[in-house]
This record gives structure tokens, C-alpha cells and sequence, in this order.
């Protein structure tokens, strides 16, 4: 069964530094997204992307976060420069978007990348 | 801003019996609602869905309802396993291709031996 996946499964970097998180979503899947979930809180949204661009993005993320799609398959989320409160599990998500069918299309989530930031 | 809100943060159930997990919303605008499961060091694995036309919608052992008036859904799980031991996420969306999905903070559901 296709899968979303992400790599790497835990990521330790020093505040200030600029980190990639990479997700490969399902192969024919057109809207990817990025979520996190700060330990003992809920999973929030940050951003979604169709067509190589950004179609809504939440608060959280600001000017220090991008995403890219930089291949047929990658879907990356970098944070330019970490600070200890991104220290967080982040879940890459994809759903096809299906015509007509939204009740069906629902988004599916990788395993996620935790990041600890220090 | 607590849009989906899951009031129980744990819930004890055994095994065999009826496990009801229940969510209220505040936003009449969301059209689509979500059960997502989380074992530790997963990602959430969707489970179970419902529209806002709909009260009811079975699928095996899981069952979503849906009180509109009430802005409340509750998922039912019966008979329970003890593989159902994880973390259920209720969540809602609009009805369009790319709506975020907005979360509650989950229940953790044990299945007693």
C-alpha cells in the first residue's frame, strides 16, 4: 500500500542552525502539507501546497519557514534558522484531491521527523 | 482557540465492550469530520470519516456520529480490541481539495485485558 514518508525519523540541531525536512508523499498525489505537534499538544497545521505554490499557511508559520518542492517526488519544509520552540514531531501529509470526491480524499500522514532543537 | 475540542485526555475500556470517544466543535463551517488513530512514534493513520450531511457512517467495528445541532460526534468502537489501544484524534475541515485539517487533542484509549 503507497505510503507517505519522511526522512530523517529524528533530527538534533543547535539553535540557529537551518534545517531540511524531507517527505516523499504518495506518487500521484497533487496536495501536500506540513503539520507538528509540540510534545503534549495538539497537531496543528502550518502549511499546505498545490501546484508549487502555497495555498494557506498558518501563523506558526513565519518568515523562517519555506517549503519546496524541488523534484517530482520530494516535498521539503525548511526552518532557516531553529529556535528551541521548534522542537516539535513534524508530519508531512498528502491527498490526491479527487474531482467531486473530497468526502473520500482524505489526507494522509507520514510517520513523522522529530526535531530537537538545542 | 480550541475549534475541535476533546474533553477526555484518557479513557479505560474492556476488552469486548463498547468504547465511545466524543468531540465537540465550535465551527459551523467545518463540512467534514475526521477520527484519526496514533500509536507513539507514528504518524496519525485516518480511520474513519463523516460529512455534515450525514448523522451516521459505519465501517466495521467503527462507527462515527454526527449530532449537527449539537456540534458534537462521537466515535464508537465495539466489540474493543486491545489493538485499539492508541491515540484518537478527532478532526474537522471544509469540503475543499486543500482545507487544513484541524485537530483536537486526542484521547488515549487503553483496552484492558
Amino acid at each position: 500500500e503507497p505510503e507517505v514518508t519522511q526522512t530523517p525519523s529524528h533530527q538534533v540541531t543547535q539553535m540557529g542552525q537551518e534545517v531540511i525536512l524531507r517527505c516523499v508523499p504518495i506518487s500521484n498525489h497533487l496536495y501536500f502539507y506540513w503539520y507538528r505537534q509540540i510534545l503534549g499538544q495538539k497537531v496543528e497545521f502550518l502549511v499546505s501546497f498545490y501546484n508549487n505554490e502555497i495555498s494557506e499557511k498558518s501563523e506558526i508559520f513565519d518568515d523562517q519557514f519555506s517549503v519546496e518542492r524541488p523534484d517530482g517526488s520530494n516535498f521539503t519544509l525548511k526552518i532557516r534558522s531553529t529556535k528551541l520552540e521548534d522542537s516539535a514531531m513534524y508530519f508531512c501529509a498528502s491527498n490526491l484531491g479527487l474531482a467531486g470526491a473530497i468526502s473520500t480524499d482524505t489526507q494522509y500522514f507520514g510517520p513523522g521527523t522529530r526535531l530537537t532543537v538545542l | 482557540d480550541q475549534q475541535v475540542k476533546q474533553n477526555s485526555p484518557s479513557l479505560s475500556v474492556q476488552e469486548g465492550r463498547i468504547s465511545i470517544l466524543n468531540c465537540d466543535y465550535t465551527n459551523s463551517m467545518f463540512d467534514y469530520f475526521l477520527w484519526y488513530k496514533k500509536y507513539p512514534a507514528e504518524g496519525p493513520t485516518f480511520l474513519i470519516s463523516i460529512s455534515s450531511i450525514k448523522d451516521k457512517n459505519e465501517d466495521g467495528r467503527f462507527t462515527v456520529f454526527l449530532n449537527k445541532s449539537a456540534k458534537h460526534l462521537s466515535l464508537h468502537i465495539v466489540p474493543s480490541q486491545p489493538g485499539d489501544s492508541a491515540v484518537y484524534f478527532c478532526a474537522a475541515s471544509g469540503m475543499n481539495r486543500d482545507d487544513k485539517i484541524i485537530f483536537g487533542k486526542g484521547t488515549r484509549l487503553h483496552i484492558l485485558p
